[in-house]
């Protein structure tokens, strides 16, 4: 069984331009959630992807937006990238059956925003 | 709106017990949640308990849940140099499948 994986590992970008987040459900994982987490703080939601839709939204602004693909692989977009974008993007991937009430994270892309 | 509060900070020694307190605010909270992230690290799952439960033990780790007053610990036994990370607690409501986090608490364990 394959560990939910993200890339990149980090990544520098500069004000105004756009990322993309790449993150590998847990195999036999349909639901990836993506989590911000700023230096010293929680992380904070920011949507879920169920089946290819999207299944509810933290409090972010439409230029986080993202996609989740038939196996169940999901991106993260950030356009117009704001210095307080510069944080830990964590993905989280669970499933309905088995265990569906756990949450298994990722690593982590660490995003740096000059 | 929900809320999970956590004290920042906890320093014990090698072999003692480590408790980890936690309050939240949602009354309508399914799961509870305790996750370890080491330094550079994404979170790893420690446990969970259902808002039914009272407590649940698991090899070192024991977590207790007051529902009325909507407090969760989380208690480590023979807590050793590697036990040393940040500790968030989490809730997860009745709704969407998503997580809300505390702010972590960071504990150092010292020989």
């Amino acid at each position: 069984e394959t560990g939910v994986t993200q890339s990149p590992t980090h990544l520098i970008k500069t004000r105004g331009q756009q990322v993309t987040l790449r993150c590998s459900s847990q195999s036999g994982h349909n639901t990836v959630s993506w989590y911000q987490q700023a230096l010293g703080q929680g992380p904070q939601f920011i949507f879920q992807y169920y089946r290819e839709e999207e299944n509810g939204r933290g409090n972010f602004p439409p230029r986080f937006s993202g996609l989740q693909f038939p196996n169940y692989s999901s991106e993260l977009n950030v356009n117009a990238l704001e210095l307080d974008d510069s944080a830990l993007y964590l993905c989280a991937s669970s499933g309905t059956s088995g265990r569906p009430n756990e949450q298994f994270f990722g690593p982590g892309t660490r995003l740096t925003v000059l | 709106g929900e809320d999970v509060e956590q004290s920042l900070f906890l320093s014990v020694r090698e072999g003692d017990s480590s408790v980890i307190n936690c309050t939240y605010t949602d009354s309508s909270s399914t799961y509870l949640y305790w996750y370890k992230q080491e330094p550079g690290a994404g979170l790893q799952l420690l446990t969970y308990i259902f808002s039914n439960m009272d407590m649940k033990q698991d090899q070192r780790l024991t977590v207790l849940l007051n529902k009325k007053d909507k407090h969760l610990s989380l208690r480590i036994a023979d807590t050793q140099t590697g036990d040393s990370a940040i500790y968030f607690c989490a809730e997860k409501d009745s709704g969407y499948s998503t997580l809300t986090f505390g702010k972590g608490t960071m504990l150092l364990v010292s020989p």
